[in-house]
């Protein structure tokens, strides 16, 4: 099936920094949604972005759907320990029938550094 | 509004039990979702259903039925579990139209010995 590829796997973050992570594909998304996994939780829906070049916050997270619709990016300024977690994103191919469901990349690990 | 909840939370069961897996959600959404998350996996759809009435298979199908009950309700059941089905099942829910974006459950914590 479809394949997203997220990176990185894990990381470790000290307060105050900035994250980054991505997710691409070599397939054309329609939809990039970001959502984060808190231990022992649902997901929990962070960003949408609709369209190419979309540049979207929410807080101080700021999502960007690549230009060309094979990726996309998210950044967390000024993190805090409330911030750990695993972040997923997820694309959809286009609208309606077993296309319109969401895939899922594999997740980025965020801990605090020890 | 609850959003989508699910039941149990932690279920054990031994090889070739059954069990059915609750989903209910109150926003009114006409799709609901069943993924299995395993470690380093990701989220991995089992089936789906886009309206009241419909079903059909996602990803990985294969040992799972689901019934779609109502408009509120979606449940999945393993007719004979097996160790390969220890994982963790969230429900999720959405409204029709474009975007999908998706609400899900707290998740069920299942363990077949």
């Amino acid at each position: 099936g479809q394949q997203l590829n997220q990176s990185p796997q894990s990381m470790f973050i000290q307060e105050g920094e900035d994250v980054s992570m991505n997710c691409t594909s070599s397939s054309i998304f329609n939809t990039w949604l970001w959502y984060k996994q808190d231990p022992g939780e649902g997901p929990v829906l962070l960003i949408a972005l609709y369209k190419a070049g979309e540049l979207t916050s929410n807080g101080r997270l700021t999502a960007q759907f690549g230009i060309t619709r094979k990726d996309s990016f998210l950044n967390i300024s000024a993190s805090i320990p409330s911030d750990v977690g695993i972040y997923f994103c997820a694309g959809q191919l286009s609208y309606g029938g077993s296309q319109g469901n969401l895939i899922f990349g594999k997740g980025t690990k965020l801990s605090v550094k020890p | 509004n609850a959003g989508v909840t699910q039941t149990p939370k932690f279920q054990v069961l031994k090889t070739g039990q059954s069990m059915t897996l609750q989903c209910a959600q109150d926003m009114n959404h006409n799709s609901m979702y069943w993924y299995r998350q395993d470690p380093g996996m990701g989220l991995r759809l089992i089936y789906y259903s886009a309206s009241e009435g419909t079903t059909d298979k996602g990803e990985v199908p294969n040992g799972y039925n689901v019934s779609r009950l109502n408009k509120r309700e979606f449940s999945l059941r393993l007719e004979s579990a097996a160790p390969s089905q220890t994982s963790v099942y969230f429900c999720a829910s959405t409204d029709v139209g474009w975007g999908n974006e998706q609400f899900f459950g707290p998740g069920t914590r299942l363990t077949v010995l």
